[in-house]
């Protein structure tokens, strides 16, 4: 069974640094691209990165480039989200999501990033 | 960057009925479109994938379509377990855009 669990997620002072991690079983980890996708409180679904199989190349949008880090682990089977100089904006529920290349065929739970002083 | 607009935004709906959800590209995407259902609380799940393609376990009474830059996610027979929000996503070039989302209610 696939499995995708996120951590890492807390209250966070604007202008500080956060990494969440999530941590996936129940696939070859390594054959799939992942992504980071965000939802704002009672907002809809923002793509926030994509990694592809070796974390040779990364994908992000301007939101986020420059801020945030996409990274993998594939001897652990982890993806990871570096996020630095958080904003108020960034404040939402962060998914681990497999991307199957048609899709995002499966998600995490999610894990909910809170930025306020 | 591709725009997804998506309508309607929100729906109200009854036990039975025939439900079309649309999402329009603002470029081609040729088929690099999926759609998602979100129950309250819960992570999004895939429903429909390659524009016309059901995504295994889920029920036949969802379908997707395409005519042109339009996509179409049609629910056939509404069930109460349909209920919830539903998202477009274009995957044909990034950054990756959802649509904004047709939450659907019963009435």
């Amino acid at each position: 069974e696939v499995q995708l669990v996120e951590s890492g997620g807390g209250l966070v002072q604007p202008g500080r640094s956060l990494k969440l991690s999530c941590a996936a079983s129940g696939f070859t980890f390594s054959n799939y691209y992942m992504a980071w996708v965000r939802q704002a409180p009672k907002k809809g679904l923002e793509w926030v990165a994509t990694i592809s199989t070796s974390g040779s190349r990364t994908y992000y949008p301007d939101s986020v480039k420059g801020r945030f880090t996409i990274s993998r682990d594939n001897a652990k089977s982890s993806l990871y989200l570096q996020m630095n100089s958080l904003k108020s904006e960034d404040t939402a529920t962060y998914y681990c999501a497999r991307d199957n290349n048609y899709g995002f065929a499966y998600w995490g739970q999610g894990t909910l990033v809170t930025v306020s002083s | 960057d591709i725009q997804m607009t998506q309508s309607p935004s929100s729906m109200s709906v009854s036990l039975g009925d025939r439900v079309t959800i649309t999402c329009r590209a603002s470029q081609d995407i040729g088929n690099y479109l999926s759609w998602y259902q979100q129950k309250p609380e819960k992570s999004p799940k895939l429903m429909i994938y390659g524009a016309t393609n059901l995504e295994d376990g889920v029920p036949s009474r969802f379908s997707g379509s395409r005519s042109g830059s339009d996509y179409s996610l049609t629910i056939n027979s509404l069930e109460s377990e349909d209920t919830g929000i539903y998202f477009c996503l274009q995957h044909k070039q990034y950054p990756y855009t959802f649509g904004a989302g047709t939450k659907l209610e019963l009435k």
